[in-house]
């Protein structure tokens, strides 16, 4: 079944640490978005790709790094996690945003 | 200005009524036009979306799109108590979806 999935679901980490999140979708979708969401609060556009090697920043400044080596594949880099970084990550992809985005089930990352 | 402005609420409505959620843009050449239900501590999903003026309906949802006045709105007819979540207007922008904060909608048995 065609889907999007991130891991790991939950994290906790200490503050330093280097953390990846991983975002991988078997819908073939060019498009793949990160999102970062705090409770109860906006969706925030942190980086989007449109395709293989193609990666831009989105509205919110953000410390993280993406990459988009292969199609299906948009993972999200911290190189020193901070308490400020605490947050829900979510994941997206489309077709076209014409047709809405799929969301993966978010990460919540907790640094200490 | 925001470029999706939604009221954030609670709006509380009881079983079995209708519930009225509202979303105001700002980007008159938008073309595509999503409501997404979230709940609690979970990833938003898809529950409508409409590209043309007027009324499209999906079972109890329905869509309304007015893009003379930038207005999309979303009504849910006989609420149930599994409709309580926060409703996201979402609308095309310069390629990108641009979210508005969402209505929080409590619907009480």
């Amino acid at each position: 079944e065609a889907d999007i999935y991130q891991t790991p679901r939950y994290l906790v980490i200490g503050t330093g640490k280097k953390i990846t999140l991983e975002c991988s979708q078997t819908m073939g979708h060019d498009k793949m978005y990160w999102y970062q969401q705090d409770p109860g609060m906006e969706l925030h556009l942190i980086h989007y790709s449109y395709g293989v090697n193609s990666t831009e920043k989105g509205d919110l400044s953000s410390e993280s790094t993406v990459s988009r080596i292969r199609t299906e594949h948009f993972p999200l880099t911290l190189e020193s996690a901070r308490p400020s970084h605490t947050s829900q990550y979510l994941c997206a992809s489309s077709d076209g945003s014409a047709y809405g985005y799929t969301f993966g089930s978010g990460t919540r990352l907790t640094v200490v | 200005q925001k470029e999706v402005e939604q009221n954030s609420g609670p709006l509380s409505v009881p079983e079995g009524a209708i519930a009225s959620l509202n979303c105001t843009y700002s980007d008159r050449v938008s073309q595509s036009f999503f409501w997404y239900r979230q709940y609690s501590g979970k990833s938003p999903e898809l529950i409508m979306s409409i590209y043309s003026n007027g009324d499209k309906e999906d079972g109890r949802f329905t869509a309304q799109l007015n893009k003379a006045s930038q207005y999309v709105s979303l009504l849910i007819r006989d609420s149930q108590p599994s409709d309580s979540a926060t409703y996201l207007c979402a609308v095309t922008s310069t390629g990108k979806l641009i979210f508005g904060q969402g209505t929080t909608l409590q619907v009480k048995p």
